[in-house]
């Protein structure tokens, strides 16, 4: 199984700053089946960056992925009030399916 | 892009099975991938396993021996069984599909319960 291990677990920012969250994985994913998922309270986790930078229909530009291998960042440009949220990395490449513990970015 | 909707009872008795199906709308059952993933309140998410286009599945080693997902064509729905739960299993489960295993669309979800 591919642990993904989230840094860090609380990000606290103002808006306008810029987020940077991390995602490592304890084996290599491979064909950059990785993707983050934005989750707000009482709703469903939403796709946001799949293979590992690619933005999902709707996604404004300001979110973006990188990495390869076993780490991997997302990144929120600028941030708006609608991105405080919980952020959720997950692997596809192997199963079990995986998600990271989650890094949420509060209001500071 | 398919919408998900899941149903099923909201409570559990302990030991007993939980019984969730999926309805699915604006894309054919026929196609695709279809996952069951859930969330303890206040925890993150697990993956509890996923049913192929082609019927094939793939489970979550930690529940596989209690797990079984399906689908029903006839009504384009796809279901999950979770069979001697626990007060351990109360969650949010969600169904999922995506033309892989990237699970991209989700249902709202539903509060499954476990307790006597």
């Amino acid at each position: 199984e591919i642990v993904l291990t989230q840094s860090p677990a609380t990000l606290s920012l103002s808006p306008g700053e810029r987020a940077t969250l991390s995602c490592g994985a304890s084996q290599s994913v491979t064909n950059n089946y990785l993707a983050w998922f934005q989750q707000k309270p009482g709703l469903a986790p939403r796709l946001i960056i799949y293979a590992v930078s690619r933005r999902a229909t709707g996604i404004p530009d300001r979110f973006s992925g990188s990495g390869s291998g076993t780490d991997f960042t997302l990144t929120i440009s600028r941030l708006e009030p609608e991105d405080f949220a919980v952020y959720y990395c997950q692997q596809s490449a192997h199963s079990p399916l995986t998600f990271g513990g989650g890094t949420k970015v509060e209001i500071k | 892009q398919v919408q998900l909707q899941e149903s099923g009872p909201g409570l559990v008795r302990p030991s007993e099975t939980l019984s969730l199906t999926c309805t699915v709308s604006g894309g054919s059952i026929t196609s695709y991938y279809w996952s069951w993933i859930r969330q303890p309140p206040g925890e993150g998410l697990e993956w509890i396993g996923l049913v192929s286009y082609r019927e094939s599945t793939n489970y979550n080693p930690s529940l596989k021996s209690r797990v079984t997902i399906s689908l029903d064509t006839s009504n384009n729905q796809f279901s999950l069984k979770l069979h001697s739960v626990t007060a351990a299993d109360t969650a949010v489960y969600y169904c999922t599909g995506g033309g892989g295993w990237l699970p991209d669309a989700w249902g709202q979800g539903t509060l499954v319960t476990v307790s006597s």
